[in-house]
């Protein structure tokens, strides 16, 4: 069945340090999803990207949507300590966003 | 600014016994859906509902699942003879059926002893 995969799945940064997060999708996408989820707290949406290609920035934090529509990243700049939390990505099975796969999700930890 | 409720924040139950998780989606959004957690692990989705009936559901949505929007507010998870394996978070979400964003509630942590 169709599976997103995230990697990496844990990363450690100093503050001020850069992060990225990798998500593959095994069939093409209509479109992707990023989430962010806090320690003990809910998903919340990020950003939704539908254009092959297509880059979107949220001040620190870039999105990419790679131009098969099969991958995306989302690279943060200069991370800060209320950047902690796992980024999911997400993508509808069948295009229509009935129902979402998620990838693992990447859990990102910044020092201080 | 409107958010999705869910009630109660934390429920603890023993096997076998039935357990009814509730939620208020955003009032004026179509979609609905929940998933559940393992603590530590993926957000997996279990169903989605859409004018009055299941949509799309998982393989872990099996026959002890059920869902109902009752009353046009409330949308309910029942899980009717529950298993340890059931222990997890469950959040419920809400879509407004316009682009793809999804609300989620603040989960319910149900704990099968």
């Amino acid at each position: 069945g169709q599976q997103v995969m995230q990697i990496p799945q844990y990363q450690h940064v100093q503050e001020g340090e850069d992060f990225t997060t990798y998500c593959n999708s095994s069939t093409t996408l209509s479109n992707i999803q990023w989430y962010k989820q806090r320690p003990g707290g809910h998903p919340v949406f990020l950003i939704q990207l539908v254009k092959s290609g297509e880059v979107k920035k949220q001040k620190r934090l870039t999105f990419q949507f790679g131009e098969a529509k099969k991958n995306s990243s989302l690279h943060i700049t200069a991370t800060q300590t209320t950047d902690v939390g796992t980024y999911f990505c997400a993508g509808p099975a069948g295009g229509n966003n009935r129902k979402l796969i998620w990838g693992l999700g990447t859990s990102l930890a910044v020092n201080p | 600014e409107p958010e999705v409720t869910q009630t109660p924040s934390h429920q603890v139950t023993q096997m076998g016994q039935e357990v009814i998780l509730r939620c208020v989606p955003i009032s004026n959004h179509l979609y609905f859906y929940w998933y559940r957690q393992i603590l530590g692990q993926k957000v997996e989705f279990l169903v989605s509902f859409y004018n009055n009936e299941i949509s799309e559901k998982s393989e872990i949505f099996d026959d002890q699942f059920s869902v109902e929007r009752p009353d046009g507010s409330n949308f309910t998870l029942k899980i009717r003879s529950t298993k340890l394996e059931d222990s997890a978070m469950y959040f419920c979400a809400s879509r407004a059926g316009t682009g793809g964003e999804q609300y989620f509630g603040p989960g319910t942590r149900l704990t099968v002893t």
